[in-house]
């Protein structure tokens, strides 16, 4: 079952712009989890947080969470055509599992 | 390591025929997923397994799919009789339970178009 929802569902900016994309989840979690997928390729971790943390930093990379609102936010900060891909959250399913969203498409043009 | 590895790459099979997809996780790992993703349904979780046991294969389709894992380094998804609508990317992802965190690794995929 999908838990996650991104948000916008396409986000299209340019070159040195930064990108901001929301997610929206409906139960507790222990932690929550950023994705990229490139076109063709499978899916690569870029970050976890967790339910204790309310902002984490990876290089241009900013993610916050907002467990009263259900909510995270992943931020790319001057943004490269390299970026272009979507962007999936995950929070933790029962077991080891994790439950992704439908994604956010980004396209960063030069 | 060389990741988690997937077989084929691409798929082309005719209505009807069985397909058989392959993973090698990463050495180590103790957690193996099997996910399909479409354009309308998005990433699905079809069914997962710790230490080789299937723990939670509710997201398995039909009777038509099965999975198995022999042992800690190969699993197999077969989809016996294949159907169009079962044509979309085949993910397998494995994870560690070392360290308490759930980041899961993805492998390239299968592409499978089933005519």
């Amino acid at each position: 079952s999908q838990q996650g929802e991104e948000d916008p569902q396409a986000l299209s900016i340019q070159e040195g712009e930064n990108a901001t994309m929301n997610c929206s989840y409906k139960t507790s979690i222990n932690n929550l989890q950023w994705y990229r997928q490139n076109s063709g390729r499978g899916l690569v971790h870029l970050i976890l947080i967790r339910s204790n943390e309310r902002e984490k930093h990876s290089g241009r990379l900013r993610v916050t969470l907002d467990t009263s609102k259900k909510s995270s936010s992943l931020l790319i900060t001057a943004s490269r055509a390299a970026d272009t891909a979507s962007y999936f959250c995950a929070t933790d399913a029962p077991g080891y599992a994790l439950n992704f969203g439908k994604g956010t498409s980004l396209l960063v043009t030069p | 390591d060389a990741g988690v590895i997937q077989s084929p790459r691409h798929e082309v099979t005719e209505m009807g025929q069985e397909v058989t997809l392959r993973c090698k996780p990463i050495s180590g790992h103790d957690y193996l997923f099997w996910y399909r993703q479409t354009m309308m349904r998005g990433l699905e979780l079809l069914i997962y397994f710790n230490n080789n046991v299937p723990i939670d294969d509710s997201g398995m389709p039909e009777d038509r799919f099965s999975a198995k894992m022999p042992n800690a380094s190969f699993s197999t998804l077969k989809i016996q009789p294949s159907e169009p609508r079962d044509s979309a990317v085949y993910f397998c992802a494995s994870s560690a339970t070392s360290g308490g965190l759930n980041e899961q690794f993805f492998g390239p995929g299968t592409r499978l178009t089933v005519l």
